[in-house]
């Protein structure tokens, strides 16, 4: 079966604009979770969303924001973007209830300018 | 709350040596344990978890894991190194809540020479 979706893989941004992340999940995962990968700070956790809630939220600042829709799929965005927003966005989907494993998609690479 | 640690951000070895990549954690609750694995440019990749049960955990590639309550610990080993295990490797924790929520170390580039 076809494995977790991210789109675009690659974006170049400026300062100041706002940029959207597109997550699909693997067909019946209904757990969408959002990870932040730099060089510096490591993998950190941005949001995990269940059933178009969001069920858990990292320490990001508030430009940083999500939504899930009734097919599962996710959406992140990040407004006003910073030079320190440059960084590796994936996305994880899983089953719900209970953690078995999370299936990450191959990421979004976020370069602003 | 849960944290994780990797001792050593590089870890070099000859193909055909041991692997041992080292991951302690902490956790106020029995935790879930994994290692993950990713190559340039890619997501991460399941290695194995540890979740209840047998301490001893058996993942893809050959790679295994075994879990040590009283020693906080989760090191992966592989007996013998390929050039293709060469990729980054993180560990990763979270709680038996429910929640999809991982907490990874700050991962473990593994570098094979010939």
């Amino acid at each position: 079966k076809a494995g977790v979706t991210q789109t675009p893989r690659y974006l170049i941004k400026t300062r100041g604009q706002q940029v959207t992340l597109s997550c699909s999940p693997i067909s019946g995962h209904r757990s969408v979770s959002w990870y932040q990968q730099t060089p510096g700070q490591g993998l950190q956790f941005l949001f995990e969303y269940f059933s178009e809630t969001q069920r858990n939220k990292g320490n990001f600042p508030g430009r940083f924001s999500g939504r899930q829709f009734s097919n599962s799929r996710s959406e992140m965005n990040v407004s006003t973007l910073e030079l320190g927003d440059s960084a590796l966005y994936l996305c994880a989907s899983s089953l719900v209830g209970e953690i078995t494993e999370a299936f990450f998609g191959q990421g979004t690479r976020l370069t602003v300018v | 709350a849960q944290s994780v640690t990797q001792l050593g951000s590089h870890v070099s070895v000859s193909e055909g040596a041991l692997v041992l990549l080292r991951c302690n954690y902490s956790s106020s609750v029995p935790p879930y344990l994994f290692w993950y694995v990713q190559y340039p440019n890619q997501g991460l990749q399941l290695l194995l978890k540890y979740t209840t049960g047998a301490t001893l955990v058996k993942g893809i590639n050959g790679f295994e894991a075994e879990f040590k309550k009283s020693e906080t610990s989760f090191h992966l080993t592989k007996p013998s190194a390929h050039m293709s295990d060469a990729a980054e490797y993180f560990c990763a924790v979270s709680l038996n809540s429910g929640y999809s929520t991982l907490t990874f170390g700050k991962g473990t580039m593994l570098l094979v020479s010939p």
